[in-house]
C-alpha cells in the first residue's frame, strides 16, 4: 500500500515563507492535493493537480512538485494560516491517501 | 449553492452498524462522485471510500473493506455510509465530500462505545 510522508510540524514567523513537503512513491505518477483545517473545521482545498489554487485561496499559497515530492509553499504566512495541513493523492483516480499532516505554527 | 448536509451524532456501541446521511443540494447528484473521510479525536484525515454516484461503483480503503457499504439514492440526492461490526477505532468524524473536494458537509461524530 502506498505512503505519503509529511513532517509533522513546521514553524515561521509571521511574514516569513513556509514549505511542507509531501513525499511518496506514488506521486511519481499522480497528482498532489492540499488541504487546510482549522480546529473544529472541515477541510479546506488549498492546491489541486500539484500547483493549481482554488478560486478564494490567497496567491501566498502556492504548489510545487518534483519527482516523488510535493510542497506546499506559503509565501508570506500570516497568523491566520495557522492550521493543520494535509496532502493527499489517489491510486487509479479513486483509491486515496492522506499524509499525516502538519502542524503550522505561525508566531 | 452546493450544500452537503449530514446526518446528526451517533452513539453505538461495540459491534453495532451506523449509517451517516450526507444529503446533497444545489448542483447535479449524479454528476459529481463522492468520498468519505473520517478523523478519529486528535488524529489526522483518513481516506474511507468513494461511490460514483451515476453507476453505483465504489472503492474503500483495505481497512474497513469488509465493513463498508456506499449507497447512492438519486431521488433523495443522498448517499449513505453504512459502516458494520463497529469497533473503538471507528470512533471520529465522518465527512463526505464532493470528488474533487471542492465541498464537503460539515462531518458527523461517530462514538463507538464499550
Amino acid at each position: 500500500s502506498y505512503e505519503l510522508t509529511q513532517p509533522s510540524s513546521v514553524s515561521v514567523s509571521p511574514g516569513q515563507t513556509a514549505r511542507i513537503t509531501c513525499s511518496g512513491d506514488i506521486l511519481a505518477n499522480k497528482y498532489g492535493r492540499w488541504f487546510q483545517q482549522k480546529p473544529g473545521q472541515a477541510p479546506l482545498q488549498v492546491i489541486y493537480k500539484d500547483t493549481e489554487r482554488p478560486s478564494g485561496i490567497p496567491e501566498r499559497f502556492s504548489g510545487s512538485s518534483s519527482g516523488t515530492t510535493v510542497t506546499l509553499t506559503i509565501s508570506g504566512a500570516q497568523v491566520e494560516d495557522e492550521a493543520d495541513y494535509y496532502c493527499y493523492s489517489a491510486a487509479d483516480n479513486t483509491v486515496g491517501i492522506f499524509g499525516g499532516g502538519t502542524k503550522l505554527t505561525v508566531l | 449553492q452546493v450544500q452537503l448536509v449530514q446526518s446528526g451524532a451517533e452513539v453505538k456501541n461495540v459491534g453495532a452498524s451506523v449509517r451517516v446521511s450526507c444529503k446533497t443540494s444545489g448542483y447535479s447528484f449524479t454528476r459529481y462522485p463522492m468520498h468519505w473521510v473520517r478523523q478519529a479525536p486528535g488524529h489526522g484525515l483518513e481516506w474511507v471510500g468513494w461511490i460514483n454516484t451515476d453507476t453505483g461503483d465504489t472503492r474503500s480503503s483495505q481497512k474497513v473493506q469488509d465493513r463498508v457499504t456506499f449507497i447512492s439514492d438519486t431521488p433523495a440526492t443522498t448517499v449513505f455510509m453504512e459502516l458494520r461490526r463497529l469497533r473503538s477505532e471507528d470512533t471520529a468524524v465522518y465527512y463526505c465530500a464532493t470528488n474533487a473536494f471542492d465541498f464537503w458537509g460539515r462531518g458527523t461524530m461517530v462514538i463507538v462505545s464499550s
